[in-house]
């Protein structure tokens, strides 16, 4: 069973940082590319970031390009989005979010998301 | 970047129903065009890939149609379940989502 358990979620200043994780199980991690998917209190979904599965292609939103790093680490079948000059329209719930592989694109993109995590919560305040 | 647009924003249907929901996107994109249904509180579920292909696990009544830039996701009867949030998101260029179409109990 797919398993992605989000990590590092939580209140910060305006200006300051945070470092999201994302613990993947249940399939080869290294197989599939993975993305960072938020959504604001109340509101629709939002494409944040995405990287292959070698981490040879990477995207990121207009509203977060310059301040988000994504990441991953294979041999740790693990995700990272590092968050760095947060504004008080970063605070959202943070999914992360494996791709199908229908293509097995080594594009970030051309796939559906099929398994997501439950979120972490990243609250952006002072 | 392309834009994803739904219609209806909202939608009220009684159980038994046939619901269809709309998606354009501003530019063309083949058929890399995925539909979402998401319940208060929950993550988002996959339930159509590549704008036809029911995703494993998703009822029969669910369908998905449309290529280049008109898609449609189609509930041929709808349950008590199937009330919730729906997106579309398109997968042809860096993913965007449609602004969701919420589906109500009438």
């Amino acid at each position: 069973e797919v398993q992605l358990v989000e990590s590092g979620g939580g209140l910060v200043q305006p200006g300051r940082s945070l470092r999201l994780s994302c613990a993947a199980s249940g399939f080869t991690f290294d197989d599939y590319a993975m993305h960072w998917v938020r959504q604001a209190p109340g509101k629709g979904l939002e494409w944040v970031s995405g990287i292959s599965w070698n981490s040879g292609s990477i995207g990121y939103a207009d509203s977060v390009k310059g301040r988000f790093t994504i990441s991953r680490d294979n041999a740790k079948n693990s995700l990272y989005l590092q968050m760095n000059s947060l504004r008080a329209e970063d605070t959202a719930l943070y999914y992360c979010a494996k791709a199908k592989g229908e293509y097995g694109s080594g594009s970030y993109y051309f796939e559906s998301f099929d398994d997501w995590g439950q979120g972490t919560l990243v609250t952006v305040s002072s | 970047d392309i834009q994803m647009t739904q219609s209806p924003s909202s939608l009220s249907a009684s159980v038994g129903d046939r619901v269809t929901i709309t998606c354009r996107a501003s530019q063309i994109i083949s058929t890399y065009l995925n539909w979402y249904q998401q319940k208060p509180g929950k993550a988002p579920k996959l339930l159509i890939y590549s704008a036809s292909s029911l995703q494993s696990g998703v009822p029969s009544r669910f369908s998905g149609s449309g290529s280049g830039t008109d898609f449609t996701l189609t509930i041929s009867s709808l349950q008590p379940e199937d009330f919730a949030t729906y997106y579309c998101q398109q997968s042809y260029s860096t993913p965007g989502f449609g602004q969701g179409t919420r589906l109500e109990i009438k």
